[in-house]
């Protein structure tokens, strides 16, 4: 099946910092989002992303499907934006999601 | 903005009973799915669900598991005799197909002691 591995594991930032998550995928997909999970444990959607670039906010994400990797960007972190970032992927003829480990975003004062 | 709803949000259970977990997906979507998070570990399928009927299932979604839509609105996941291992974060979700990915509910942490 699909692999997925998003890096770096763990990233501990000063808040004002900027941050980029990668999420590498190996095979073609036509459905990839990525995901925040808070300290209660919800899954945010941040981003739908096949391919392509979208912003909205301080976030913004990149997709080049052609080489199989996705970047999600934070800038000027803050605190709240501390959790769990996840990638999801889906392939064509298939309805679920294949999610990344996820990169643990730590965001001191 | 549309939410998936998810009833309770935490659940204890004795092992070997019965639990059913309840899910309102978002209105106009078609397609729902139950996902599991064992603590500290990512998230994983368990099971598609479409017009009535499982349209994909994970290995992880034996005959201990069973889904169902009761009625136009409810999304229900049953584990028939739960085990300890069956302790984890479920997820249901929902999707409309390609207008902007999957929404997920905010969970139903399960404790089987």
């Amino acid at each position: 099946g699909i692999q997925v591995e998003q890096s770096p594991p763990d990233l501990i930032l000063q808040e004002g910092a900027n941050s980029t998550l990668r999420c590498n995928f190996s095979d073609s997909v036509n459905n990839l989002q990525w995901f925040h999970q808070n300290p209660w444990g919800q899954l945010i959607n941040l981003f739908y992303i096949p391919s392509g670039t979208k912003q909205n906010g301080r976030l913004s994400a990149t997709t080049v499907a052609t080489e199989r990797y996705s970047l999600l960007y934070i800038s000027s972190s803050q605190t709240t934006d501390s959790g769990v970032y996840f990638c999801a992927v889906g392939i064509q003829g298939a309805q679920k999601l294949v999610f990344g480990q996820g990169t643990r975003l730590t965001i001191n004062p | 903005e549309p939410e998936v709803t998810q009833t309770p949000s935490h659940q204890v259970t004795q092992m070997g009973q019965e639990v059913i977990l309840r899910c309102v997906p978002i209105s106009n979507h078609l397609y729902f799915y139950w996902y599991r998070q064992i603590l500290g570990q990512k998230v994983e399928f368990l099971v598609s669900f479409y017009n009535n009927e499982i349209s994909e299932k994970s290995e992880i979604f034996d005959d201990q598991f069973s889904v169902e839509r009761p009625d136009g609105s409810n999304f229900t996941l049953k584990i028939r005799s739960t085990k300890l291992e069956d302790s984890a974060m479920y997820f249901c979700a929902s999707d409309d197909r390609g207008q902007g990915g999957y929404t997920f509910g905010s969970g139903t942490r399960l404790t089987v002691v």
